[in-house]
């Protein structure tokens, strides 16, 4: 079982709508959470992290932490053609370890 | 200024050669990272050093050799290349780990 598990998609969502990216995650020590968009032959960028159960905003982005139910979410609000890209999710156990990856989500914007 | 930095960008060579990537960071971060992407997008992680000090080493053949001769400096050195090392092979650089890392731009092997 892979540890993080997201759906490779791809998810093709209209100009303007609200994307929305989901991620589960199999280990319980999990503290922290982390959403990195990936341009095709690009390095990834972190656009959000999150820590606590709840919901963190910034800009069109929304991420959403349920450990109970050991599952991310990133809302896009608005979303745009150069939004398309994969979307990388990671987690990692504590300060001194390495983030684990998911295999990414392919999102396409279409006009 | 590029914060973490990669060299080279792209590599191609024969199989059975040795090759190496080189990797700086300017953000003065305690800890760096080697990680590969396979074809299907997946990062693996497969070294990580603080303050030149080895703390992962995750299951990757022999054949594959880090060295950090300070904080700012992770380079893997690669022998016997095999066709399966075909990969685009990221440089990270992280503060905390809580914090995230930053990454390197990539550097695409091809072994042919």
């Amino acid at each position: 079982q892979k540890e993080v598990e997201q759906n490779s998609g791809p998810l093709s969502v209209p100009e303007g709508a609200i994307a929305s990216l989901n991620c589960t995650y199999s280990d319980r020590v999990s503290q922290s959470f982390f959403w990195y968009r990936q341009y095709s032959g690009k390095s990834p960028e972190l656009i959000m992290s999150i820590y606590s159960n709840g919901d963190k905003e910034d800009g069109r982005f929304t991420a959403q932490l349920n450990k109970a139910s050991q599952y991310v979410s990133l809302l896009i609000r608005d979303s745009q053609p150069s939004d398309s890209a994969t979307y990388l999710c990671a987690s990692n156990t504590g300060t001194a370890s390495k983030l684990t990856f998911g295999t990414g989500t392919r999102l396409q914007v279409t006009l | 200024d590029t914060a973490v930095s990669q060299t080279p960008k792209y590599l191609v060579t024969q199989m059975g050669n040795d090759k190496s990537i080189k990797c700086e960071q300017n953000l003065g971060h305690d800890t760096m990272y080697w990680y590969k992407q396979d074809s299907k997008k997946f990062l693996k992680i497969m070294f990580s050093y603080n303050n030149k000090e080895l703390i992962i080493n995750e299951t990757v053949p022999n054949r594959f050799s880090p060295k950090s001769p300070d904080k700012a400096h992770l380079n893997l050195h690669i022998n016997s290349l095999e066709l399966g090392d075909s990969a685009v092979y990221f440089c990270a650089s992280s503060q905390v780990t809580s914090y995230g890392y930053t990454f390197g731009s990539g550097t695409r092997l091809t072994v042919v």
